[in-house]
C-alpha cells in the first residue's frame, strides 16, 4: 500500500470553479502535512502546511485535515489557468521525522 | 519564502563519468538538506538526508559510493553522481528549509547520461 496516494487524474475545472484536490495517508502518527504545486519541469512550491484537524485558509487557499480519516484536501477558490500544474501532498513520517513521503500527485487543468 | 538554488539547471554527460550538482540556501543556514530525484511523471523520492559536518543518511535502496553527498557548510551541499549511466538520468532536486518543518526546493538540476 502506498503511504500518499493521490488520484493522478487530470481534474479539469472552468475558470471561477473551485479546484478540490484530496489525498490520503497510511500512517496514523503522521503530525505534517503539506501542498505543494509543481508546473511542468519546474521544481515543487509549498503552497501549504497544515498540523491541526480542520480547515486553514491562505487567500484562494484552504486546505482540510482530518485525521481520523486519514485524509487531507486542497480547496482552490476562483480557479485561474495559471493554477494548472501537478499538485503534490506531502506527509511528514511520523514520529516527529521532519521528512516528508509525497504522493504522486494531481493534475489539475483550468480551462478557460 | 526562503530562496534555495541549484547548480547547474541542466547537464549532459557520457556514461562513465561524474557530475557533481551544488545546492546553496541563499538567505538563510540550513544543517539538514534533501536529495530528491524524479523521474517522468513519477513522485519525488528522497534519496538522502543531507547533515553539515556529518555523514549523510541514505533512503534504502540508494547507493552511496554513488551518490556522494557532502554538506561542507551551513549554506552548500554536492551531490556527486559518481559513473553516471543512461538509467541515472533524471531531475535531481534539493530542498532546505530555514525551520526543519518549512522546506524549500531549489530549481532542481536536469541530469542527461548519454
Amino acid at each position: 500500500q502506498k503511504e500518499v496516494e493521490q488520484n493522478s487524474g487530470p481534474l479539469s475545472v472552468p475558470e471561477g470553479a473551485i479546484a478540490s484536490l484530496n489525498c490520503t495517508y497510511s500512517d496514523r502518527g503522521s503530525q505534517s502535512f503539506f501542498w505543494y504545486r509543481q508546473y511542468s519541469g519546474k521544481s515543487p512550491e509549498l503552497i501549504m502546511f497544515i498540523y491541526s484537524n480542520g480547515d486553514k485558509e491562505d487567500g484562494r487557499f484552504t486546505a482540510q485535515l482530518n485525521k481520523a480519516s486519514q485524509y487531507v484536501s486542497l480547496l482552490i477558490r476562483d480557479s485561474q489557468p495559471s493554477d494548472s500544474a501537478t499538485y503534490l501532498c506531502a506527509v511528514n513520517r511520523a514520529g516527529g521525522s521532519y521528512i516528508p513521503t509525497f504522493g504522486r500527485g494531481t493534475s489539475l487543468i483550468v480551462h478557460p | 519564502g526562503a530562496v534555495v538554488s541549484q547548480h547547474p539547471s541542466r547537464v549532459i554527460c557520457k556514461s562513465g563519468t561524474s557530475v557533481k550538482i551544488e545546492c546553496r540556501s541563499l538567505d538563510f543556514q540550513a544543517t539538514t538538506m534533501f536529495w530528491y530525484r524524479q523521474f517522468p511523471k513519477q513522485s519525488l523520492m528522497l534519496m538522502a538526508t543531507s547533515n553539515e559536518g556529518s555523514k549523510a543518511t541514505y533512503e534504502q535502496g540508494v547507493e552511496k559510493d554513488k551518490f556522494l553527498i557532502n554538506h561542507a557548510s551551513l549554506t552548500l551541499s554536492t551531490l556527486t553522481v559518481t559513473s553516471a549511466h543512461p538509467e541515472d538520468s533524471s531531475f535531481y532536486i534539493c530542498s532546505a528549509g530555514p525551520e526543519s518543518y518549512e522546506q524549500y526546493f531549489g530549481p532542481g538540476t536536469r541530469l542527461t547520461v548519454t
